[in-house]
């Protein structure tokens, strides 16, 4: 059964900082894997998503990586900004049913000016 | 207008009581997702489905029951509410050609009494 750890559970960093946060998976098996920001009252919004085949993915200040033979992926958030502030979910795919998306708990973010 | 919109949005019940929440999107997908969130334990996927005739349970099934009444509209129900379903309650949608993306809707935050 595929298991999905976030870590840390919550960073609070002054802005202008790079950060970086890690997600683990248990079973390498995966379709994909996506990082999504949730912010409060609101849904979640897709950030990243990375193929099984690719190594990374961009868009503008993001970048995640992923190493499936350690079962990790990170999320690089460059320049920090408040307006970053969230809290950011990775999920897996399952590579027999893509549709199952296995969830993460969270990384709750706080950039402070 | 958003694409994924969810009534209510809050809802406080009884314990017993029969609950819906329902969804609606406006993005033409065929697919359609139920999930939970609780704190500390990320997002759970209780049904799918691939299109009005076609559904699945998830991981947490128990206590819920769906209808997909058109290919733009999937409800939930608690038949008899009890406190631990008590969450937050997030549908989503997805594209079966470009299936590796799910959208989600703001959420209906439910507290069982």
């Amino acid at each position: 059964k595929q298991e999905v750890t976030q870590i840390p559970a919550a960073l609070s960093v002054p802005e202008g900082e790079n950060l970086v946060l890690n997600c683990s998976f248990t079973d390498s098996a995966i379709y994909n894997l996506q990082w999504f920001r949730q912010d409060p009252g609101k849904g979640l919004t897709s950030l990243l998503l990375i193929q099984s085949s690719q190594r990374e993915q961009t868009s503008g200040r993001l970048n995640a990586s992923l190493d499936k033979s350690s079962g990790r992926s990170t999320l690089y958030i460059a320049a920090s900004q408040p307006g970053d502030s969230a809290t950011y979910l990775c999920a897996a795919s399952g590579f027999y049913n893509t549709d199952k998306l296995i969830f993460g708990t969270g990384t709750r973010l706080q950039v402070f000016p | 207008d958003a694409d994924v919109t969810q009534t209510p949005r809050n809802r406080i019940t009884k314990t017993g009581k029969r609950i819906m929440l329902e969804c609606s999107q406006t993005k033409g997908h065929d697919r359609m997702y139920w999930y939970r969130q609780d704190p500390g334990l990320g997002l759970r996927l209780i049904y799918y489905s691939f299109d009005v005739k076609d559904i699945n349970k998830g991981e947490i099934s128990d206590g819920y029951s769906v209808s997909r009444q058109a290919q733009a509209k999937f409800s939930l129900s608690l038949e008899s509410a009890i406190p631990n379903q008590t969450a937050l309650y997030f549908c989503a949608t997805s594209d079966f050609n470009l299936r590796d993306t799910q959208y989600f809707g703001p959420g209906t935050r439910l507290t069982v009494l």
